[in-house]
């Protein structure tokens, strides 16, 4: 059980180029985000994806695409990298918790992806 | 309305101390309260939640306080080691899968 799984783990980009950040998750959770962390920022939403075929923005969306194809899987694409996307990359899934007397959702987050934009 | 707003920004507390972290909130509708903790490198990781209907929540040497009419919550770690520094993230929640994260506190215990 491998969790959540991000590749790569960094990445250089010269400014204009594009370039996908892939995500998968064998854990079988609907619900799948990208964040995004910069000093000082915490963790900013970008999109995310509540099921196959379903997909919607976060707070800060310009700049990125996303498609979710698969339970499993939930690519986040840079249309043409900008300096300002320079940035540590998360991806995460949701599982359910019974906590107390409701349901609530846990986080299970990969690793990240360092990105640099040149 | 659906900030959590977590104060200080970074920390740092002697080995043995109590570390605590601060985390307000406006939305009334929040009923979980998670906080994550992330290490240099890594993902965060879920590392202990409350609901509203609870003063205080226990685990080891971690333990959240709510106050549920001052809309705040806090995490406070007793006997602070070199292994809990960290980033950490408060967060809330009303039911469904979207959470919504403080801007993290760095904290970093001296030896």
């Amino acid at each position: 059980n491998a969790g959540v799984t991000q590749t790569p783990k960094f990445q250089v980009l010269k400014t204009g180029q594009s370039m996908t950040l892939q995500c998968a998750q064998d854990m079988n959770h609907e619900y799948m985000s990208w964040y995004r962390q910069d000093p000082g920022m915490g963790l900013r939403l970008i999109h995310y994806s509540v099921g196959a075929g379903i997909t919607d923005q976060g707070e800060v969306p310009n700049g990125y695409n996303v498609s979710r194809s698969t339970t499993e899987d939930f690519p986040l694409r840079l249309l043409s990298a900008a300096p300002s996307q320079t940035s540590v990359y998360f991806c995460a899934s949701s599982y359910s918790i019974m906590f107390g007397r409701g349901k609530s959702y846990g986080y299970t987050f990969g690793s990240g992806t360092r990105l640099t934009v040149v | 309305q659906q900030q959590v707003k977590q104060s200080p920004q970074s920390l740092i507390v002697q080995k043995g101390g109590i570390s605590i972290i601060n985390c307000a909130y406006e939305n009334t509708a929040f009923d979980y309260f998670p906080w994550y903790q992330q290490f240099p490198g890594k993902g965060p990781a879920l590392l202990i939640a409350i609901r509203p209907d609870v003063s205080e929540k226990k685990e080891g040497r971690f333990t959240i306080s709510f106050n549920k009419s001052a809309k705040q919550f806090s995490l406070h770690i007793m006997d602070s080691q070199p292994g809990d520094s960290a980033t950490y993230f408060c967060a809330a929640s009303y039911g469904d899968d979207k959470i919504i994260f403080g801007k993290g506190t760095r904290l970093h215990i001296l030896p």
